[in-house]
C-alpha cells in the first residue's frame, strides 16, 4: 500500500506570506495527525482529525494557523502569515485506530521562513 | 504535563560498539512507551514499543524495558551498525488515548565503520 506522502519535501518562504502543507493518508485510514518539530527541539502534536472532523487542535500554536481535511481524504495546513519561527519540519500521520500508537507517518515537509 | 526527557546527542560510536540511549518520563496515568526512528531522507518509524510496566520492546537488536519505578525506557543495541545511524525519539501516549503521543527532543545516532 502507499504510504503516507506529504508534499513540498521543502519550502522557502519569505515573512509575511503564505505557505500550505499537503498531507495524503493511507487510504482509509480516518485517523490524521499534524505534528511539527522546530529547531531540533522534540516533536510537538499539532492536531488530529477524524474523517473530516478536528477531534483535537490544542496544539495549534495560533490563528495563523488552519487545518481542514476536505471529505476526510488528504488535509492541508496553512501558514498564513507565517514568521521566522514557524520554520521547521512539519509531520503527518494517519492511522486506522486512535488507538494504533504505530501509526504511519510521512517523511515531513521542511519549512524555512527566512 | 506529561513529558519525555533523552539524553543529548549527538553519539557517535564506532560499528559493533554498545548504544544506550537514555529515556525518562512523567505522565499521568499508565502511558504505553515509544520509541521512533528517522533514517535520512524518511518518516519516522515505530521501532519498538512497551504498552505496561516491566514489559520489553524489542525489534531489529533494539530493546527498551519499562520501567516504572525509575520512569525510564532506555533503548539499547548490543552491537551497532553504520545502517543504525539515524534520530531516534521517545514517545509516550497521552492520557487521554486519542492516540496523540508526546515526544523527547530526539538524539541524533551516528556509527562510524
Amino acid at each position: 500500500e502507499a504510504g503516507v506522502t506529504q508534499f513540498p519535501s521543502h519550502s522557502v518562504i519569505e515573512k509575511g506570506q503564505t505557505v500550505t502543507l499537503r498531507c495524503d493518508p493511507i487510504s482509509g485510514h480516518d485517523n490524521l495527525y499534524w505534528y511539527r518539530r522546530v529547531m531540533g527541539k522534540e516533536i510537538k502534536f499539532l492536531l488530529h482529525f477524524v474523517k473530516e472532523s478536528k477531534q483535537d487542535e490544542s496544539g495549534m500554536p495560533n490563528n495563523r494557523f488552519l487545518a481542514e481535511r476536505t471529505g476526510g481524504t488528504y488535509s492541508t495546513l496553512k501558514v498564513q502569515p507565517a514568521e521566522l519561527e514557524d520554520s521547521g519540519v512539519y509531520f503527518c500521520a494517519s492511522s486506522q485506530d486512535t488507538w494504533d500508537y504505530g501509526y504511519t507517518f510521512g517523511s515531513g515537509t521542511r519549512l524555512t521562513v527566512v | 504535563g506529561d513529558s519525555v526527557t533523552q539524553m543529548e546527542g549527538p553519539v557517535t560510536l564506532s560499528e559493533e560498539a554498545f548504544l544506550t540511549i537514555n529515556c525518562t518520563y512523567t505522565a499521568t496515568g499508565y502511558p504505553s512507551l515509544f520509541w521512533y526512528v528517522q533514517y535520512p531522507g524518511e518518516g519516522l518509524q515505530l521501532l519498538l514499543k512497551a504498552t505496561k510496566a516491566d514489559d520489553k520492546g524489542s525489534n531489529k537488536g533494539f530493546e527498551a524495558t519499562y520501567r516504572k519505578e525509575t520512569t525510564s525506557f532506555h533503548l539499547e543495541k548490543g552491537s551497532v551498525q553504520v545502517s543504525d545511524s539515524a534520530v531516534y525519539f521517545c514517545a509516550l501516549s497521552d492520557w487521554s488515548n486519542t492516540g496523540k503521543l508526546i515526544f523527547g527532543q530526539g538524539t541524533t545516532l551516528q556509527v562510524k565503520p
